[in-house]
């Protein structure tokens, strides 16, 4: 069935250095992409999202690119904050002609950034 | 306000004794689904609708049961809960037909059971 692979955490950063959160995911069809995140004692907002291959998913510094041929949609920021420390966590949904489709997750990495 | 409302949000219970999580949304979404997340697992899939009574089975299905008898309910029915079914739940929905609309989830419900 579909799954999503993402890197292990937690991930610790410095601030302002680069981050980057890998994510490949196993589907058939074309799959729409999604990043989430967790703030502490907190809910699950949408970070990003992309429907199709090519497209870049982008918000609040945050980047990521639907990569059909390697099936990857890693997370990038140039210049991390403490505010970012946060879960983070690669999505797909097994969406067909334009429907949504059921959501997976992958198991989610925590992100802590030192000042 | 759109919103997908879970309640209660905090729940302590006994084992054994039968509880529902109930889910709602007020956005007429045809997909709706519930979540369980333990540290170092992740968001696990429990049960999911694809509309009006379909419903089907996630990752995790053991001890849950739900129901979509109606477009907006979906409850989380625990017939006899067990201390491993301590953790945070989150509900999740979306509609079919507006895709790029993305998935709206519920504040969760963290469930102990002694």
């Amino acid at each position: 069935g579909n799954s999503v692979t993402q890197m292990e955490g937690p991930v610790t950063l410095s601030e302002e250095a680069f981050l980057t959160i890998n994510c490949t995911y196993t589907a058939t069809g074309y799959p729409s992409l999604f990043w989430y995140v967790q703030y502490p004692g907190e809910g699950l907002q949408l970070l990003l999202k992309a429907t199709k291959a090519d497209d870049k998913g982008s918000n609040k510094g945050f980047e990521a690119t639907y990569r059909k041929e390697t099936t990857s949609f890693h997370l990038e920021k140039g210049s991390v904050q403490v505010s970012d420390s946060a879960v983070y966590f690669c999505a797909l949904s097994e969406g067909y002609g334009g429907s949504q489709g059921n959501l997976i997750f992958g198991k989610g990495t925590k992100l802590s950034v030192k000042p | 306000e759109a919103q997908v409302t879970q309640n209660p949000r905090y729940l302590i219970t006994v084992t054994g004794k039968k509880l529902t999580v109930t889910c709602s949304q007020n956005m007429n979404h045809e997909y709706m689904s519930w979540y369980r997340q333990d540290p170092g697992l992740g968001l696990r899939q429990i049960y999911y609708s694809m509309n009006v009574e379909v419903t089907d089975k996630g990752d995790v299905p053991e001890g849950y049961k739900v129901s979509r008898k109606e477009k907006r309910n979906f409850p989380l029915i625990l017939e006899s809960p067990s201390p491993n079914q301590t953790s945070l739940y989150f509900c999740a929905s979306s509609s079919n037909r507006r895709p790029n609309y993305g998935y709206t989830f519920g504040s969760g419900t963290r469930l102990t059971v002694v």
